[in-house]
């Protein structure tokens, strides 16, 4: 079965300081992997994916992953944190015993970005 | 485009009382899903549909019905809410289209059961 695992349930840091998201996954099969981020009190919405190609993918608001294939990672990376990235961070990836485009998300990652 | 939209935004229940949650979505989108969302637990996936009168279940449907009559619309049912049911709950959406596999997400429903 497919999975994903975020080890770290909150991160701080500085802003102006690059920040590091972690995620590992497991899966049988070429992974596809995505970043979602969530503000309080919305929706979900889209960062980036990896389906195949270029392990450092360029996605929204600054940020980047990179696939780890060896390490079975995608972290997610910004050279210099805002405030306003202060949200909570899903890792997920797709179902692939699934015909409905179905993906499995991480627990999620509080990002705390101080002044 | 309003994109995906949830009715009710906030709802209060007492344990036994039933209600339905509404989903649309204007982007003619083929898939659609039925998240519920608790602390340290991530998403997980309740009900999902691949189309119009067609349903499935996800990985935790007990207590919960849906339908899709329309392509653009999908309901969460719950017939007799629990206290274990309060929640935020999201729904989404994405195309059949293979190259693509986004999920766009609504605002979310927070249901608290007392």
């Amino acid at each position: 079965a497919q999975s994903v695992a975020q080890p770290e349930d909150q991160v701080n840091v500085a802003e102006g300081n690059p920040l590091t998201v972690k995620c590992t996954y497991s899966v049988s099969g070429n992974p596809y992997l995505f970043w979602y981020v969530q503000y309080p009190n919305r929706g979900l919405q889209f960062l980036l994916k990896y389906i195949t190609g270029d392990n450092l993918v360029k996605g929204s608001y600054g940020f980047e992953a990179e696939f780890n294939k060896s390490q079975t990672s995608f972290h997610l990376k910004k050279p210099s944190a805002l405030v306003s990235d202060s949200a909570l961070y899903f890792c997920a990836v797709r179902d692939i015993d699934s015909s409905a485009s179905k993906i499995i998300f991480g627990s999620g990652t509080r990002l705390s970005i101080r002044p | 485009n309003a994109g995906v939209t949830q009715t009710p935004k906030f709802r209060v229940l007492k344990t036994g009382q039933s209600m339905t949650l509404l989903c649309a979505q204007d982007m003619n989108h083929e898939y659609m899903y039925w998240y519920r969302q608790d602390p340290g637990m991530g998403l997980r996936l309740i009900h999902y549909s691949v189309g119009e009168g067609t349903t499935a279940k996800g990985e935790v449907p007990d207590g919960y019905n849906v339908s899709r009559l329309k392509k653009q619309n999908f309901l969460l049912g719950l017939e007799s809410a629990a206290p274990s049911q309060t929640s935020v709950y999201f729904c989404a959406s994405s195309t059949r289209r293979q190259d693509l596999y986004e999920q766009y997400f609504g605002p979310g429903t927070r249901l608290t059961v007392t």
